[in-house]
């Protein structure tokens, strides 16, 4: 069975710009969460999403938003990149809210 | 609260030898918690999990052991190997409606052949 799969893996972008990432959970997996990874660090929370709707949402700027479709698939958007947005972005999912996440290998972005 | 460590603590050990990873978590309150390993470049693996009614569940080769009197949780590895090479993170979740995943300051383990 397919894991969580993300895309891109990579992703150049500069000061302002506006960037989407892409990820697909695990199959009969409803719920999907956003995390951000800076280097040497833990990954950080930004949202869960659960049949569509937002259940958790982490201490990161209205830049930031999130949206879960039908299929639970899920789309992370950032507006107005800046410098320290660049991070590996994490996309984990789970049966449901608070149960345990499997995570995919991320999306790498880097700031110029 | 949240993860902020800017330096991973480093556990170096040779092949063979069994590994203890520890872990402080922060809150009483929380009901249950994860390990993951994360190889470079990759994202993090589910290794364990503890649910607080428990003090000690085992896997292969791996141990957790939770003691919430301190707020203590570790991860043992057996016979540490190559592979095992990696960053390993404890979660834990706090009860209650915001069910997210606090995560620790994570543990950089190297063997050593």
């Amino acid at each position: 069975d397919a894991g969580v799969t993300q895309s891109p893996t990579h992703l150049i972008k500069t000061r302002g710009q506006q960037v989407t990432l892409r990820c697909s959970p695990i199959s009969g997996h409803k719920s999907v969460s956003w995390y951000q990874q800076v280097l040497g660090q833990g990954p950080q929370f930004i949202f869960q999403y659960y049949e569509k709707e937002e259940r958790g949402r982490g201490n990161f700027p209205d830049r930031f938003s999130a949206r879960q479709f039908p299929n639970y698939s899920s789309e992370l958007n950032v507006n107005a990149l800046l410098l320290g947005d660049s991070a590996l972005y994490l996309c984990a999912s789970s049966t449901g809210v608070g149960e345990t996440q499997h995570f995919g290998d991320g999306t790498r972005l880097s700031i110029l | 609260g949240e993860s902020v460590g800017l330096h991973l603590p480093t556990l170096s050990v040779q092949e063979g030898d069994n590994s203890i990873i520890n872990c402080a978590y922060s809150n009483s309150a929380s009901d249950y918690f994860i390990w993951y390993k994360q190889e470079s470049g990759k994202g993090p693996q589910f290794i364990i999990d503890i649910r607080s009614n428990m003090d000690k569940r085992q896997g292969q080769r791996v141990t957790v052991l939770l003691n919430k009197t301190v707020k203590h949780l570790s991860l043992q590895i057996a016979a540490t190997q190559p592979g095992d090479s990696a960053v390993y993170f404890c979660a834990e979740r706090r009860a209650g409606n915001n069910r997210k995943l606090i995560w620790g300051l994570g543990t950089s383990l190297a063997v050593n052949p």
